[in-house]
């Protein structure tokens, strides 16, 4: 059972163009979200991230909105650029004890920016 | 700062060898954790570790053991290698801040095993 959706493995934009890529999770419990970006061959980076108390939160071209009546987050890229083509992660993060947080992760959705 | 580093970048296998594969954090992290990665699929937890001397099961544990001797570096092994853990495996780290949440990854190992 998928906790964590991502419906759209990939998405074509226009280089200047807005890229919306979204996510939706069943787990009422998760209350941190983040969005990792991961380039071939190399590990994920951590992009932008969202506490559930807030349904917004914006770094330059980044912003992620998030609907928690929906469970559904949404990552805004503007404008595109052709170095954002990379696979974009959603996690959602909930305490698992112990003094630990786990993070689950969505399937990714490919972006390609096109120039 | 490396950062987090993963000993090797890749390996081969034949079923039924072990292996074991090497992550080093230079972040002062109380937190590590492993994670695989396969074709369509996200990351998917094997184990992780709260702090030295500590180990915990994941999503995805078996088949595969953990070690955290030392506050920097966290081990996986494979005891007996299998087709099916042909993957990416991915280390990562994080601090103890109250959410715990934000993670720094490694560069990734990639296992085939034939």
């Amino acid at each position: 059972d998928q906790q964590v959706k991502q419906n759209s493995p990939s998405l074509s934009v226009q280089e200047g163009r807005i890229s919306i890529l979204n996510c939706d999770y069943t787990n009422s419990m998760f209350d941190y979200f983040l969005w990792y970006k991961k380039y071939p061959a190399e590990g994920p980076t951590f992009l932008i991230s969202i506490s559930s108390i807030k349904d917004k939160n914006e770094d330059g071209r980044f912003t992620v909105f998030l609907n928690k009546s929906a469970k559904h987050l949404s990552l805004h890229i503007v404008p595109s650029q052709p170095g954002d083509s990379a696979v974009y992660f959603c996690a959602a993060s909930a305490y698992s004890g112990a003094g630990s947080y786990q993070l689950t992760f969505g399937k990714g959705t490919k972006l390609s920016v096109i120039p | 700062n490396a950062g987090v580093t993963q000993t090797p970048k890749f390996r081969v296998l034949k079923t039924g060898q072990s292996m074991t594969l090497l992550c080093a954090q230079d972040m002062n992290h109380e937190y590590m954790y492993w994670y695989r990665q396969d074709p369509g699929m996200g990351l998917r937890l094997i184990h992780y570790s709260v702090g030295e001397g500590t180990t915990a099961k994941g999503e995805v544990p078996d088949g595969y053991n953990v070690s955290r001797l030392k506050k920097q570096n966290f081990l996986l092994g494979l005891e007996s290698a299998a087709p099916s853990q042909t993957s990416v495996y991915f280390c990562a780290s994080s601090d103890d801040t109250a959410t715990g949440s934000e993670q720094y990854f490694g560069p990734g190992t990639r296992l085939t095993v034939t």
